[in-house]
C-alpha cells in the first residue's frame, strides 16, 4: 500500500531563514507528487507538483521541492520565509495501487514562521 | 474563475440523522473528488468521479454513505445515518482533464455529529 510520511508535527522557523518541510513516501511504481498549503478555514490549496523531469520543481509563492528517487522524499524549501507562510503544508502521491490510481496525503506538517 | 463550491460550510446534527453535502466543481473539470479530513490528519479519498462515472469508491463506506453526480457537473455525498465518528470536514475537489494531474480543493463542509 502507498504511504506518505511527514515525521513532523511542526516546524518553527525564524522570518528570513531557509524553511525545509520533509515529506517521504513508498509507492510501486512512479509517482507523482505534490504539496498543497492549507491556510485556516480555507481549503487546500496547489503549491506544486512533480510528475517527471527535473528532480527540482518550483511552485507558487517562492517554494520549490526536490524529488529524490534514492532516498524517496519530496521535501519542500523556501530560502526565505515569511509570516505570511505560516500554514499547514501536506504532501500527497499518486500512483498506482490495487488497479485504482490512488492519491494519499500526508498527516501535514504546521510550519510557524516567528517574526 | 469561480473556484471550486461547496454548501453548506458548516452542519451540526444529531446521530442517526441523515445529512447531504453539495459540490459544484470548477466549470469543464471532469473528474471530481469527496475526501473526508479528521482533525489532524490529511485528507482521505472517499470516491473519484469521471464525469458521471465513479471510478474509484473503494474507500466510501457504502453501507451509510452515498454519492451521486448525475449530469457529470455538480455532486452530493449524502450520510444516512451519521455517526459520530462521521465528524470531519468533508472536501470537495475536481480536476480537468489533461490539466497536469493538479487538484482544486473548495472551502469543505465542517459536520459536527452529535
Amino acid at each position: 500500500a502507498q504511504s506518505v510520511a511527514q515525521p513532523e508535527d511542526q516546524v518553527n522557523v525564524a522570518e528570513g531563514n531557509p524553511l525545509t518541510v520533509k515529506c517521504t513516501y513508498s509507492v510501486s511504481g512512479n509517482p507523482y507528487l505534490f504539496w498543497y498549503v492549507q491556510y485556516p478555514n480555507r481549503g487546500l490549496q496547489f503549491l506544486l507538483k512533480y510528475i517527471t523531469g527535473d528532480n527540482l520543481v518550483k511552485g507558487s509563492y517562492g517554494f520549490e521541492a526536490e524529488f529524490n528517487k534514492s532516498q524517496t522524499s519530496f521535501h519542500l524549501k523556501k530560502p526565505s520565509a515569511l509570516v505570511s507562510d505560516s500554514a499547514l503544508y501536506f504532501c500527497a502521491v499518486r500512483a498506482f495501487s490495487g488497479g485504482y490510481q490512488k492519491v494519499t496525503f500526508g498527516i501535514g506538517t504546521k510550519l510557524q514562521v516567528i517574526p | 474563475e469561480a473556484g471550486v463550491v461547496q454548501s453548506p460550510r458548516y452542519k451540526i446534527i444529531e446521530k442517526k440523522q441523515p445529512v447531504a453535502f453539495w459540490c459544484n466543481p470548477i466549470s469543464g473539470h471532469n473528474t471530481l473528488y469527496w475526501y473526508r479530513q479528521n482533525l489532524g490528519q490529511g485528507p482521505e479519498l472517499l470516491i473519484r468521479y469521471e464525469n458521471e462515472e465513479a471510478v474509484d469508491d473503494s474507500q466510501l463506506p457504502k453501507d451509510r454513505f452515498s454519492a451521486e453526480r448525475l449530469k457529470g457537473v455538480d455532486s452530493t455525498l449524502k450520510i444516512q445515518p451519521a455517526e459520530l465518528g462521521d465528524s470531519a470536514v468533508y472536501l470537495c475537489a475536481s480536476k480537468e482533464r489533461g490539466g497536469g494531474e493538479t487538484q482544486y480543493f473548495g472551502p469543505g463542509t465542517r459536520l459536527l455529529v452529535l
